[in-house]
């Protein structure tokens, strides 16, 4: 079954880059119309979603965040990795990865536990 | 960016009631070639990542209750909870893939009256 887990640091200092892996099974990137993306939910916030990267190397970003984040795949070892640079305390929240639908793109159908990422100094 | 506005924020039903909730795109997320709206309901509880619920607005995913429905198209769509079970306490977010940036709405908590 696809399972989807999130790591890196839980506490950042304001203006350093946030580094976040996203550890799958269950599928593959190699394969087309697989597309994994990253979304982050402030405490008791609503959702926000930050980027997608597909099987091709496609990638989508947040136009309002665009300038700070860089999404990458490595198929070999079954991990996305998203880093966001210059965090601020309003990037404190919960950071997803989760699989997008293939027949559905964007509809993410299987989610990780997702991290919280506190930014403060 | 495509704004998505649900109301209300929260509603409390009786157990065995309907609770429906309500989502407004900013513009349409119908797409005119394949006639399917880019819209997906999340149920989320607390301390637990969102559940995928319902896609291209009325289309149920495998494992979820037939007592959770999706309907509308456009720019008006809604959540119904048939027969309110315990379980379905949670905060519920609709969102468009329409167009990048995908965008949830705000949330809407659903209570135990």
């Amino acid at each position: 079954q696809i399972t989807l887990k999130e790591s890196g640091p839980t506490l950042v200092k304001p203006t350093q880059t946030l580094t976040l892996t996203c550890t799958f099974s269950g599928f593959s990137l190699r394969n087309s119309g697989v597309g994994v993306g990253w979304i982050r939910q402030p405490p008791g916030k609503a959702l926000e979603w930050l980027a997608l990267i597909y099987w091709d190397d496609d990638k989508r970003y947040s136009p309002s965040l665009k300038s700070r984040l860089t999404i990458t795949k490595d198929t070999s070892k079954n991990q996305v990795v998203l880093t966001v640079t210059n965090m601020d305390p309003v990037d404190t929240a919960t950071y997803y990865c989760a699989h997008s639908r293939i027949a559905a793109p964007g509809v993410f159908d299987y989610w990780g536990q997702g991290t919280l990422v506190t930014v403060s100094s | 960016d495509i704004v998505m506005t649900q109301s209300p924020d929260s509603l409390a039903v009786s157990l065995g009631e309907r609770a429906t909730i309500n989502c407004k795109s900013s513009q349409s997320v119908l797409y005119s070639s394949n006639n399917k709206n880019y819209l997906a309901w999340y149920q989320q509880k607390a301390g637990q990542p969102p559940k995928l619920l319902i896609y291209w607005a009325s289309t149920r995913e495998s494992g979820v209750p037939d007592r959770f429905s999706g309907s509308g198209s456009g720019t008006d769509f809604t959540l119904t909870i048939n027969s309110l079970q315990a379980e379905d306490v949670a905060i519920y977010f609709c969102q468009q893939c329409y167009s990048a940036p995908s965008t949830f709405g705000q949330g809407t908590k659903v209570e135990i009256k």
